[in-house]
């Protein structure tokens, strides 16, 4: 059983490079969520969707755009990488509110 | 917003000992608040949910409370082990934040032989 697969696992991208991160859940949960996580800031909301066909914005939305493709995948957009965004992203899934399981993470350098 | 802070930032222990880790949160308006295990360079391990109508919940050596009037939450862990030393996160859903959760920064844990 995968749970929350994400890719990739690490990514070194220059200023103004775009790329997107996936996410896909095989627990058929209706809720995804996209995280960051910095050193001294703990775990911040970039977006979530509550279920399959909705986004909404987290505490930390802007530079990034994301699409979930069905009920599996929740993918995050960076359409042009700031050195800001270097960070852990991970991704998480949920059945509604009840316990969030979360990917192994995605480390990503903005040079 | 909701606030979570978590008391100490880091702790050291010898092994077998019982320790506590302290979790605050600001609106006491929650629906469940969870306790996550974070090893280095990894993801996060969910530990415990406590929805907002219990007390307490127990999953081996590990007991989580919730006192919701007052705004906190314990990590009860007994008889600590060198491999329960990781980074505990506490994480707070509440009535604003729709599905999502509000983090803690983590006390990092070492338990020492």
């Amino acid at each position: 059983n995968a749970g929350v697969t994400q890719t990739p696992k690490f990514q070194v991208l220059k200023t103004g490079q775009s790329m997107t991160l996936q996410c896909a859940q095989d627990m058929n949960h209706n809720s995804m969520y996209w995280y960051r996580q910095d050193p001294g800031m703990g775990l911040r909301l970039i977006y979530y969707s509550a279920s399959e066909g909705t986004t909404d914005k987290g505490e930390v939305p802007n530079g990034y755009n994301v699409s979930r493709l069905n009920k599996r995948e929740f993918s995050l957009r960076l359409e042009s990488a700031a050195p800001s965004q270097t960070s852990v992203y991970f991704c998480a899934s949920s059945w509604q509110g009840n316990i969030q399981y979360f990917g192994a993470g995605t480390r990503l350098s903005v040079l | 917003k909701q606030e979570v802070t978590q008391i100490p930032a880091a702790l050291s222990v010898p092994e077998g000992e019982n320790l506590v880790l302290n979790c605050s949160f600001t609106d006491s308006a929650i629906y469940n608040l969870q306790w996550f295990r974070q090893d280095p360079g990894k993801g996060l391990t969910s530990l415990l949910l406590i929805q907002s109508s219990q007390r307490e919940q127990t999953s081996g050596r590990l007991n989580a409370s919730l006192d919701k009037s007052s705004g906190r939450s314990t990590l009860y862990i007994a008889a600590s082990q060198p491999g329960d030393s990781a980074t505990y996160l506490c994480a707070v859903r509440d009535y604003n934040s729709g599905y999502a959760l509000n983090f803690g920064k983590g006390t990092s844990l070492l338990v020492t032989p």
